[in-house]
């Protein structure tokens, strides 16, 4: 079954503006929530973690939003640019990194 | 420092075929990971361990062996390989507080 849902599955937004992508969880015992960026031909590259005892973390333009009662979490990037146009995971795992369980993936593409 | 080292990048094979999958790390991560990635299901876990010696399945270990002889490296052995294990297959390494690194992938076609 797929513990993590993600969405959407693509998404285009204008330079400068607001990039926002989805996930959803059903294990409740999930405590780590990582969002992944990937680009063609490479690998996952971590972007940004947070834990279920905080609801919001930011670093620079990334911010993730998580909503524990809802079991879902966010990825916020703001003035997005070119360079951003990338394929984005978001994942969940109990006690720590070594047991990802990912969302399907968003393609993110930033028109100029 | 390399990171997360895989090789080969590409690799076609026949099916029946065995051959196996490289990788290092050279950053003294105790936990390594295999992932399989396929268009439109995300990343999804075929084996992993905690330290040498130690290995257990994740999601999809079906046709795949591993060993974790050293702390350093992690490798993943197609045994039969089938047209449906054609993907593409990142490992991963990783501390207990900590992101998890990735490497760069390989392309693996069965034919």
């Amino acid at each position: 079954q797929q513990q993590v849902k993600q969405s959407p599955q693509s998404l285009i937004v204008q330079k400068g503006g607001i990039s926002i992508i989805n996930c959803a969880y059903e294990n409740t015992a999930f405590d780590y929530f990582p969002w992944y960026q990937q680009f063609p031909g490479k690998g996952p590259a971590l972007l940004i973690a947070i834990r279920p005892d905080v609801s919001e973390k930011k670093e620079g333009r990334f911010t993730i939003s998580f909503n524990k009662s809802a079991k879902q979490f966010s990825l916020h990037i703001m003035d997005s640019q070119p360079g951003d146009s990338a394929t984005y995971f978001c994942a969940a795992s109990r006690q720590g990194a070594q047991k990802l369980v990912f969302g399907q993936g968003t393609r993110l593409t930033i028109n100029p | 420092n390399a990171g997360v080292t895989q090789t080969p990048k590409f690799q076609v094979l026949k099916t029946g075929q065995s051959m196996t999958l490289q990788c290092a790390q050279d950053m003294n991560h105790e936990y390594m990971s295999w992932y399989r990635q396929d268009p439109g299901m995300g990343l999804r876990l075929i084996h992993y361990s905690v330290g040498a010696g130690i290995t257990d399945q994740g999601e999809v270990p079906n046709g795949y062996n591993v060993s974790r002889s050293t702390t350093e490296d992690f490798p993943l052995r197609l045994l039969s390989a089938a047209p449906s294990q054609t993907s593409v297959y990142f490992c991963a390494s990783s501390q207990e507080a900590g992101g998890a690194f990735f490497g760069q992938g390989t392309r693996l076609t069965v034919v």
